[in-house]
């Protein structure tokens, strides 16, 4: 049961060009998302988070949109440069379980494989 | 330098041969985590502790153990290994589970 589904394998654009990956979830307990990058031979680095109190969360090029309704979010690049290539993850957690009480798990989706053309 | 070290980075090893994969980090983060990563499924987590003594599973916690003894380090213990335990596998931590969490580099391992 895949509770955050990124559906994209991969994505292909060019230098200067928007990048946009989408991620869906199915649990709508969750109300904290985050985006990592991964580069080859490395761990994933955090990139950007955003509340379920917020529809909208902006760092420099890199913008996450939460659509609650349709429990659906999407980070946008702009303008995408070559070394944005990377695979980027979303992920999502519950900050409290239905006891009231910290929950510590994060939900990774499946990766969306970035290249940027020159 | 802030960071989290996984050892070894890679492991070959065979079906039922115990091992343990030690994970340690400088932050004095409370909380910290294992993942497996495998081609199509994305990071799974395997368990993850909320402070010293505090453990509890992720998604795909059989046939691993954790202990957290003490605030730095979160070693991960398979006991039994087997082939479909073959993955990449990081170890992650944060000041708290709300906050981000930074990663190690990764260990591979490979059970025949």
């Amino acid at each position: 049961d895949q509770q955050v589904k990124q559906n994209s394998p991969s994505l292909s654009v060019q230098e200067g060009r928007i990048s946009i990956l989408n991620c869906d979830y199915t649990n709508s307990m969750f109300d904290y998302f985050l985006w990592y990058k991964k580069y080859p031979a490395e761990g994933p680095t955090f990139l950007i988070s955003i509340s379920s109190i917020k529809d909208k969360n902006e760092d420099g090029r890199f913008t996450v949109f939460l659509n609650k309704s349709a429990k659906h979010l999407s980070l946008h690049i702009v303008p995408s440069q070559p070394g944005d290539s990377a695979v980027y993850f979303c992920a999502a957690s519950s900050k409290r379980n239905a006891g009231g009480t910290s929950y510590g798990k994060l939900t990774f989706g499946q990766g969306t494989i970035l290249t940027v053309h020159p | 330098e802030a960071q989290v070290t996984q050892n070894p980075r890679y492991l070959i090893t065979v079906t039922g041969k115990k091992l343990t994969v030690t994970c340690s980090q400088n932050m004095n983060h409370e909380y910290m985590s294992w993942y497996r990563q495998d081609p199509g499924l994305g990071l799974r987590q395997i368990y993850y502790s909320m402070n010293v003594e505090v453990t509890d599973k992720g998604d795909v916690p059989e046939g691993y153990k954790v202990s957290r003894k003490e605030k730095r380090n979160f070693p991960l213990i398979l006991e039994s290994p087997s082939p479909n335990q073959t993955s990449l596998y990081f170890c992650a931590s944060s000041l708290s589970e709300d906050n981000e969490q930074f990663f190690g580099p990764g260990t591979r391992l490979t059970v025949l």
